[in-house]
């Protein structure tokens, strides 16, 4: 059974500039939650996706959102880019709600210069 | 608050030795906990998880874990590390919220083996 996957696994932009992450869960899987992970903040909740419903968001500000297509793939997107978004974005995916265990992709590295 | 502390930002250990990991959590009820693996520019991959029952469990690669309620830890441990263990640990929680659950993080522990 295939992974986690995500595209594009690397990114540069401008800041002000807008980006969009995308994830393919694990087929059958149905939860994809997103994490930020930087070496200040380290590994932070953004949101969680349940049958193409946000089911749980973390502190991030409104540039950041998500959305679920019916196969269970996720987007997110983040707007006006700034210096401080550079980060590993990580997506995870699950059976259930965000309390089963989450298997992760290997990320997507932004950079926003 | 829920929380995670990892006391330990930084180990060394020398191949062949034992390993301790240590993880402490601040949770009302009785969490799920997970250990999870970072190998550099990958994602996470699980090692493994509490979620009742047995407080030792066993995971992948050797590991093992074991909950302790009294000390609200779950300490990883390896009894012979091998140079490929090299990575950054994460001791993480389930934040349970009314059906909405999220996972914390703790801060990792960066693991450096010696030959």
């Amino acid at each position: 059974k295939a992974g986690v996957t995500q595209t594009p696994r690397y990114l540069i932009k401008t800041r002000g500039q807008q980006v969009t992450l995308s994830c393919s869960p694990i087929s059958g899987h149905r939860s994809v939650s997103w994490y930020q992970q930087t070496p200040g903040q380290g590994l932070q909740f953004l949101f969680e996706y349940f049958s193409e419903t946000q089911r749980n968001k973390g502190n991030f500000p409104g540039r950041f959102s998500g959305r679920q297509f019916s196969n269970s793939r996720s987007e997110m997107n983040v707007s006006t880019l700034e210096l401080g978004d550079s980060a590993l974005y990580l997506c995870a995916s699950s059976l259930g709600r965000g309390g089963d265990e989450q298997y992760f992709g290997p990320g997507t590295r932004l950079t926003v210069t | 608050a829920q929380s995670v502390t990892q006391p330990d930002i930084h180990i060394t250990v020398s191949e062949g030795a034992s390993l301790e990991l240590r993880c402490n959590y601040s949770y009302g009820a009785t969490p799920y906990l997970f250990w999870y693996v970072q190998s550099p520019g990958q994602g996470l991959q699980l090692l493994l998880k509490y979620f009742s029952g047995d407080t030792l469990v066993q995971g992948i690669k050797g590991f093992e874990a074991e909950f302790k309620r009294s000390q609200s830890s779950f300490n990883l441990r390896k009894p012979s590390v091998h140079w490929s263990d090299a990575a950054e640990y994460f001791c993480a929680v389930v934040l349970r919220n009314g059906g909405y659950n999220k996972l914390i993080f703790g801060a990792g522990t960066r693991l450096a083996v010696h030959p």
